[in-house]
């Protein structure tokens, strides 16, 4: 299937744990994106890379490093565990001068 | 920067009746209007979508519109359905923003039986 998927699906972890959400998208696509969605619903972009780029990197705390090892693939990685952080984290994907987003299925992450 | 503002947070419509959200931009320079849908559990998925040159799209049940004088755009769905009960998005795309989306913040459509 094409798609975005996004893996774990929940991941529970305690406060100060150091914790990873993969992403990988199949169609082809060169821009990915990790967005943050709290418990109101708010949508809240964090990062864009394109072609393995940075290209937005929006106000989030240092404890937040995305890392992209080929354009298919979109990794978060999270140090220092805070409540805060607990959310529904997506990744999705775009290609470059088109405004379509694919967006995975999401990760719950909560930290207790 | 552009703001994007959507209204209502939560509309209740009786089944078969028509849905209506609003959402108004701050920059008058945005030029593409997205909405997405965002059934639970699920990522937002686009569904439909305007650009600036065009003031009312449709596909079957759904239909945007946009007012560039006022700076607001639409969603309208008829005939609702209890499969249309999800989370909707607006977005707006200002130019020069790398094809960012400013998001709104969400509209909880119910449906009742």
């Amino acid at each position: 299937d094409t798609a975005v998927s996004q893996t774990p699906k929940y991941l529970v972890t305690q406060m100060g744990n150091d914790k990873s959400i993969k992403c990988e998208q199949n169609l082809g696509h060169d821009t990915m994106y990790w967005y943050k969605q709290d418990s109101k619903k708010f949508l809240k972009i964090m990062f864009s890379y394109n072609n393995k780029e940075l290209i937005i990197n929006e106000t989030v705390p240092n404890r937040f490093s995305p890392k992209s090892p080929d354009k298919a693939h979109l990794n978060l990685h999270i140090n220092s565990l805070e409540l805060g952080d607990s959310a529904v984290y997506f990744c999705a994907s775009s290609l470059q001068g088109d405004y379509g987003y694919t967006f995975g299925s999401g990760t719950r992450l909560t930290v207790v | 920067g552009e703001n994007v503002e959507q209204h209502p947070s939560t509309l209740s419509v009786q089944e078969g009746d028509s849905a209506v959200i609003k959402c108004t931009y701050s920059d008058s320079a945005s030029n593409y209007f997205p909405w997405y849908k965002q059934e639970l559990g699920k990522g937002p998925q686009l569904i439909i979508d305007i650009r600036s040159n065009v003031g009312e799209k449709k596909d079957q049940r759904i239909a945007v519109t946009l007012n560039k004088t006022a700076k607001h755009f639409s969603l309208h769905i008829t005939e609702t359905q209890p499969e249309d009960s999800a989370v909707y998005f607006c977005a707006a795309s200002p130019p020069g923003s790398n094809y960012q989306l400013i998001w709104g913040a969400g509209t909880k459509l119910i449906i009742k039986p």
